[in-house]
């Protein structure tokens, strides 16, 4: 099984900040990566595939890198819609798995 | 655009069987080359890929929950379902529905990521 692991696991941010979370895993997964943005009470949604394929309707400030084993998701400038749980996946075999999340908070 | 929607009991007890439908509207779940997953996520925790199918009927199941996923798909109802034996306590989560796209790889290999999601479905576990 790929493990996926996130850091940090909680991020107190404000509006205005530019943010990095990271997603590494147990094993070579290419490019094979996703990132969802998830609110309380909400089903999860898809932000970045491919590792840095950012899906339509998603705003520019969202952007995602890596190859392999280590990957990051960056929002540029935050607004306040984006204070939200972030996930990442793995479809590089379809075990699929995901990162623990990443809650992103006000400060 | 595609939109799914769970639907299932909203309580099981001990040791039945969960069962959950997804009904895809605004598209045909035999169109184009999706695979359809159910993920589940307990309360106050991660995300858990519960297993997919494609329309052939061809699945994928989670190692840790095979032995008690069934995975079915009904073409004419526009309609793919899940079947989870022997529940405990610890199958309580929000069940999510959610159609894969696919993305092609090197050498003819495809991978596929959920790109469309349900709203979600709670379903509670207790006698």
């Amino acid at each position: 099984d790929i493990q996926m692991t996130q850091s940090p696991s909680t991020l107190s941010a404000s509006v205005g900040d530019r943010v990095t979370i990271t997603c590494r895993a147990s094993q070579s997964i290419s490019s094979w990566l996703a990132w969802y943005q998830q609110k309380p009470g909400k089903a999860p949604k898809l932000l970045i595939y491919k590792a840095s394929s950012l899906e339509s309707g998603v705003p520019s400030r969202f952007s995602g890198s890596g190859f392999g084993t280590e990957f990051t998701l960056t929002i540029s400038s935050l607004q306040p819609d984006d204070f939200a749980t972030y996930y990442c996946q793995q479809y590089n075999s379809f075990q699929y798995s995901f990162g623990q999340g990443t809650k992103l908070e006000i400060k | 655009q595609v939109q799914l929607q769970e639907s299932g009991p909203g309580l099981v007890k001990p040791s039945q069987t969960l069962s959950l439908t997804c009904t895809v509207s605004g598209g045909s779940i035999s169109s184009g080359s999706y695979y359809w997953s159910w993920i589940r996520q307990p309360a106050g925790k991660g995300l858990e890929w519960i297993g997919r199918i494609y329309t052939s009927g061809s699945t994928n199941y989670n190692p840790s929950l095979k032995s008690r996923v069934t995975i079915s798909v009904d073409t004419s109802k526009n309609q793919f379902s899940l079947k989870l034996s022997s529940v405990t306590a610890a199958d309580t989560a929000v069940y999510y529905c959610a159609r894969e796209r696919r993305v092609a790889g090197n050498y003819r290999t495809y991978y596929y990521y959920m790109d469309v999601w349900g709203k979600g479905t709670t379903v509670t576990v207790s006698s």
